[in-house]
């Protein structure tokens, strides 16, 4: 079936914008994790959601990030007011969320976000 | 807390030698443990994961893992490196209470020389 996408594959966007990053995870799958990676970084955890609901938000690095989830389907994470900083790609992936323990998180290509 | 510290920024290794990717982990619940590659303009892949069964875990395209808890480590290794290896290769421990939050280390990129 079909794996993780997101979109765009693409933003470039001026400081002080606001920008939405969308994600679709595999389907069935209820739980749904946000990362960000910088320039010749690791990624970083931002956020994660079982079903609709986002027990762990402690990754979101400011009040300009905000994410959601509707239906148990698509996120879209959102960057109000962005900075260069907020440059980076931004990861999606999603788990069956049946096993915590043992589940794997498949990934999707990322949205390259270029603040200028 | 959970973190994860590769202790190799590059690794250049010549086609049809071992490869050695070194991983250590700080967990304080028994550790899930992934090895993850991403090649050029490419998603993450999944390489092996360890779950607290076997200690030595076997991955997609010949590469292994062992799970070595005295030392807290969790190296990546193959016996015989590929050109198509040549890619970045992350360390990723899974912890906290809700197992849901996952560390990822900082990378290593393997180059393969001909």
């Amino acid at each position: 079936g079909a794996g993780v996408s997101q979109s765009p594959s693409n933003k470039v966007t001026e400081k002080g914008k606001d920008v939405e990053l969308r994600c679709d995870p595999i389907s069935g799958h209820t739980a749904l994790y946000w990362y960000r990676q910088r320039l010749g970084q690791g990624l970083e955890f931002l956020i994660y959601f079982q079903g609709n609901s986002a027990p762990d938000k402690s990754g979101l690095p400011s009040d300009r990030f905000s994410a959601e989830r509707t239906g148990e389907s698509v996120s879209t994470l959102t960057i109000q007011r962005t900075q260069q900083e907020d440059s980076a790609v931004y990861l999606c992936a999603s788990s069956s969320g049946t096993q915590p323990y043992t589940d794997t998180q498949y990934f999707g290509p990322g949205t390259r976000l270029t603040v200028l | 807390a959970q973190s994860v510290t590769q202790l190799d920024s590059h690794v250049s290794v010549s086609e049809g030698t071992p490869v050695l990717l070194r991983c250590n982990y700080s967990s304080s619940y028994s550790p899930s443990l992934f090895w993850y590659v991403q090649h050029p303009n490419k998603g993450l892949q999944l390489l092996l994961k360890y779950t607290s069964a076997a200690t030595l875990v076997k991955g997609i395209n010949g590469f292994e893992a062992e799970f070595k808890k005295s030392e807290t480590s969790f190296h990546l290794t193959k016996p015989s490196a590929h050109m198509s290896d040549a890619a970045e290769y992350f360390c990723v421990v899974r912890g906290g209470v809700s197992f849901n939050k996952f560390y990822f280390g900082s990378g290593t990129k393997l180059n393969v020389k001909p």
